[in-house]
């Protein structure tokens, strides 16, 4: 497809467990950006990758979150032990690097529910 | 740190009314200004953008101006369809760090009625 690309669109899963949460961006676009959005509130930055490093993951709350992106397309946002405060929209967006104005292009989002 | 406050709501609307959606942010560098809107069911795409001072966005009829003097880019749009009931979110990045980082108000809720 020529979006961005998401799966699951929903996810319930029991306090403790592993999550993992995929991305597939637009087709040539290098950076790939996951954000987190709260109920009522606005997408938060959690971490960038600039083709596969992660060049700033400043906005990751905690260790239990990590992403990979081995092959500088598609990554994953894998959550270990999850806590009921986990529960939120992930959002992945990608961009074209080096043009533009940072506009970013989302995709429809991981609804992640922990019981 | 980088921030955007904008006008809370649900803002609801009569079709063809004016819509003002105010926007301020606190930025330490020189940004860029956006305006994603969240149509039901879809994922958040890009309206409009500036770039500079006094730059005007527009997009579908909407309209924001880069306010540098008073960190603004307030939304505007002169009358408003039932097609415009959405989530609206102004943002923000540093071109100088990381175009792509975004900070994002918490949204306005916008609901039109025929």
């Amino acid at each position: 497809g020529a979006g961005v690309s998401q799966t699951p669109s929903n996810k319930v899963t029991e306090k403790g467990k592993y999550v993992e949460l995929r991305c597939d961006p637009i087709s040539g676009h290098t950076a790939l950006y996951w954000y987190r959005q709260s109920l009522g509130q606005g997408p938060e930055f959690l971490i960038y990758f600039q083709g596969t490093g992660a060049a700033d993951d400043s906005g990751l709350p905690n260790d239990r979150f990590f992403a990979v992106r081995p092959e500088g397309s598609v990554s994953t946002l894998k959550i270990q032990r999850t806590e009921r405060g986990d529960s939120a929209v992930y959002l992945c967006a990608s961009s074209e690097w080096g043009r533009g104005t940072g506009e970013l292009f989302f995709g429809e989002g991981s609804r992640l529910t922990v019981l | 740190g980088n921030s955007v406050t904008q006008m809370e709501g649900p803002v609801t609307l009569s079709e063809e009314a004016f819509l003002t959606i105010n926007c301020t942010y606190t930025a330490t560098g020189y940004p860029s200004l956006f305006w994603y809107v969240q149509y039901p069911g879809e994922g958040l795409q890009l309206l409009l953008k500036a770039t500079k001072a006094d730059d005007k966005g527009s997009n579908k009829g909407f309209e924001a101006t880069y306010r540098k003097e008073t960190t603004s880019f307030h939304l505007e749009k002169g009358s408003v369809q039932v097609s415009d009931s959405a989530v609206y979110f102004c943002a923000l990045s540093d071109r100088d760090t990381n175009a792509g980082k975004s900070t994002f108000g918490d949204g306005t809720t916008l609901t039109v009625k025929p």
